[in-house]
């Protein structure tokens, strides 16, 4: 089945930095690439997501890149604020497959 | 996006008793949702698909007579937690999917004494 591995698991930055967050996967069929923000004791929220025709996507501060040939996909946070502080999950979604499979996550903190 | 309604979002129990949660998509109707469980500090770690009129589809590993789950219409899907014991104290997540976006539930605390 689908492996997917992320780092780092911790990430600490200044307000106003960027965040880079990377994430590969192990099966080539995968198609479907989303991020997911999590504040403690809350739900999963979609941020972003990318499919496997696309190389690069953004939304405002966020963007998602995805080399398909090397099997790997980071989140980029630009301009970083203390409300991004978050647990921010990696997930791929095999073709033919409804499921995700979800990376160990990382915690991200943006210092005032 | 889509709306997923989770309920309850805590709830203490004795052990021995059985739990049901609920999970409800608002705004649209879904054919497949999922159940996840969640310990501190750790990833989604899937534990079935529920599928609306049918089955349940469990990972290997997770006991379907401990964990029942029924989808019984296109915007409810519910899992019990049968004869709870403290290990099964967990943070439980349902999501709904909308064509394959995965929208997820608030979640459910659960405390087994």
């Amino acid at each position: 089945g689908e492996n997917v591995e992320q780092h780092p698991s911790t990430l600490s930055v200044q307000e106003g930095d960027s965040a880079v967050i990377k994430c590969t996967y192990s099966d080539s069929a995968s198609n479907y690439f989303p991020w997911y923000k999590q504040e403690l004791g809350k739900r999963p929220q979609l941020i972003i997501d990318i499919r496997s025709n696309v190389g690069e996507k953004k939304d405002q501060r966020i963007a998602v890149t995805l080399n398909k040939t090397a099997k790997h996909f980071s989140l980029h946070i630009t301009e970083t604020q203390p409300e991004d502080s978050a647990v921010y999950f990696c997930a791929a979604k095999g073709a033919g497959s409804y499921q995700l499979t979800f990376g160990k996550g990382t915690k991200l903190s943006v210092i005032p | 996006g889509a709306v997923v309604s989770q309920h309850p979002s805590w709830v203490i129990c004795k052990s021995g008793t059985s739990v049901k949660i609920e999970c409800r998509s608002l705004d649209f109707q879904a054919t497949t949702m999922f159940w996840y469980r969640q310990f501190p500090k750790q990833s989604l770690m899937l534990m079935a698909t529920s599928n609306e009129g049918s089955k349940a589809t469990y990972e290997q590993g997770v006991e379907k007579d401990k964990f029942l789950i029924n989808h019984a219409s296109l915007t409810l899907s519910t899992l019990t937690v049968t004869s709870a014991h403290p290990e099964d104290s967990s943070f439980y997540i349902c999501s709904a999917l909308v064509w394959d976006i995965q929208y997820f539930g608030a979640g459910t605390r659960l405390s087994v004494l």
